[in-house]
């Protein structure tokens, strides 16, 4: 069966520093994978989703930027963070034949 | 544009029925979906509309009218472990990326 981890659980960071959230898939190949952000509050956004290594598409412009170097690893970076990035971060992957996603745990990100 | 509007809050009690509904403008669509999501958790998955109708899944029941824009979530038997925030999403035309309401908070009392 396909699992989905994504690490750390939470996090808690001064502005400025930098950022990586890091999110594997297990039990499945070649999966559309996604980065969401839920702000306190607010509904779901997609940030970034990635339909193979190297492909990136990006929904808002930010200063998050999202990677796959595997094809079952996604990561979510920020060289700077801001207080407007606190949020729950989570990871979601797409099983092909239904388009139905599923998330990861998620992260709670703090910015102070 | 896109948009898709819940209400944001509901009640009902034990044992009760209580209906979801949500309403969609989006500039294509392939497909709705409705999750679950309890206080600090990632939302599950509940169903998937792809053509008109009802889909009854146990105790969870989802409506799809393509023409209206419209879907209902309908939840029987109501427990207490159902109250959760319930989010209406519709998948867009290329398929590659889903949208998601605000989400409706339900709320089950004894």
């Amino acid at each position: 069966s396909q699992t989905i981890h994504q690490w750390p659980a939470t996090l808690v960071q001064p502005v400025g520093s930098p950022l990586s959230l890091e999110c594997t898939v297990e039990g499945t190949s070649n999966p559309n994978l996604y980065w969401y952000r839920q702000a306190a509050g607010r509904g779901l956004q997609l940030l970034f989703y990635s339909v193979g290594i190297g492909q990136i598409s990006s929904e808002v412009p930010q200063n998050l930027s999202a990677s796959r170097p595997q094809d079952r690893q996604f990561i979510l970076s920020s060289k700077k963070l801001l207080l407007s990035d606190s949020g729950f971060y989570l990871c979601a992957w797409t099983e092909r034949t239904t388009d139905t996603q599923y998330f990861g745990p998620g992260t709670r990100l703090t910015v102070l | 544009g896109q948009n898709i509007d819940q209400p944001t809050e509901m009640t009902a009690t034990e044992g009760a029925i209580v209906q979801i509904n949500c309403t969609y403008q989006t500039s294509g669509f392939n497909g709705l979906f409705w999750y679950q999501q309890h206080a600090g958790e990632a939302p599950t998955f509940l169903s998937y509309n792809v053509l008109d109708g009802l889909e009854e899944k146990g105790r969870f029941s989802s409506f799809l009218s393509r023409s209206k824009g419209y879907s209902y979530l309908l939840l029987k038997e109501l427990q207490m472990k159902d109250s959760a925030s319930y989010l209406c999403a519709v998948l867009n035309q290329a398929g590659t990326a889903l949208i998601f309401g605000k989400g409706t908070t339900l709320s089950v009392s004894s």
